[in-house]
């Protein structure tokens, strides 16, 4: 089955605790992008990276990060330092090879972190 | 730097009447533009998308976008609704020259809320 698996759906963290959210794609894309989605503030970018071994961050960094060791893996790391990681975190990738299909971006199924 | 504006956040319409989402966006280049639609705990999923070419863009389930470069506007329409469209939807823009490329700039969202 093709296409962008996130995991866990579901993580819940003690305050000051890091978690690690999975991402992982066999759609031989390029660039993968992390987003955080809070009701009525639509999607924010937290890190993206457009090739192996190479990423930078988007606009709400901060307390966040990343790693691409593999073109199929693009794991997020929520550390101690993010103040209200409470949220949706939507993975996406995107063929940057193809121009004919524009900048189309490919969302998984998303993760939801609950801090407790 | 890029914005997008949907100008309503909830949008409640009954079954079988017409409904338009409305996003405006600015950007001092030419961009692409994408509508997005998000059901209840999932990702998001690509609804259409303007590249180039014809103004009107078209959905496989009846919606449609119209590109307005003077009104710097991308609203969203469809004749007539049915219970299952409703959803969340998000316009987003991004710039196809530059550093940018791929990074998708993302409206607040518009939930749409279809009544029997």
């Amino acid at each position: 089955d093709g296409g962008i698996t996130q995991s866990p759906k579901y993580l819940f963290r003690k305050e000051g605790q890091n978690v690690t959210l999975s991402c992982e794609q066999n759609l031989n894309h390029d660039a993968m992008y992390w987003y955080r989605q809070d009701p009525g503030q639509g999607l924010r970018l937290i890190y993206y990276s457009q090739i192996v071994n190479d990423f930078q961050k988007g606009d709400i960094a901060e307390g966040y990060s990343v790693s691409r060791e593999k073109k199929e893996s693009f794991p997020l790391t929520v550390t101690s330092a993010q103040k209200n990681p409470t949220a949706f975190y939507l993975c996406a990738t995107q063929d940057r090879g193809r121009r004919k299909s524009g900048n189309t971006i490919y969302f998984g199924e998303g993760s939801w972190l609950t801090v407790v | 730097a890029q914005s997008v504006t949907q100008l309503d956040s909830q949008v409640p319409v009954f079954e079988e009447a017409p409904v338009e989402l409305r996003c405006n966006y600015s950007s001092s280049v030419s961009v692409y533009l994408f509508w997005y639609v998000q059901y209840p705990n999932q990702g998001l999923q690509l609804l259409l998308k303007y590249l180039s070419g014809s103004t009107l863009v078209e959905s496989i389930n009846g919606f449609e976008a119209e590109f307005n470069k003077s009104q710097t506007s991308f609203h969203l329409r469809k004749p007539s609704v049915h219970i299952s469209d409703t959803a969340e939807y998000f316009c987003a823009v991004s710039d196809p020259s530059g550093t940018s490329y791929g990074k998708l700039t993302f409206g607040q969202g518009t939930i749409l809320t279809v009544h029997p």
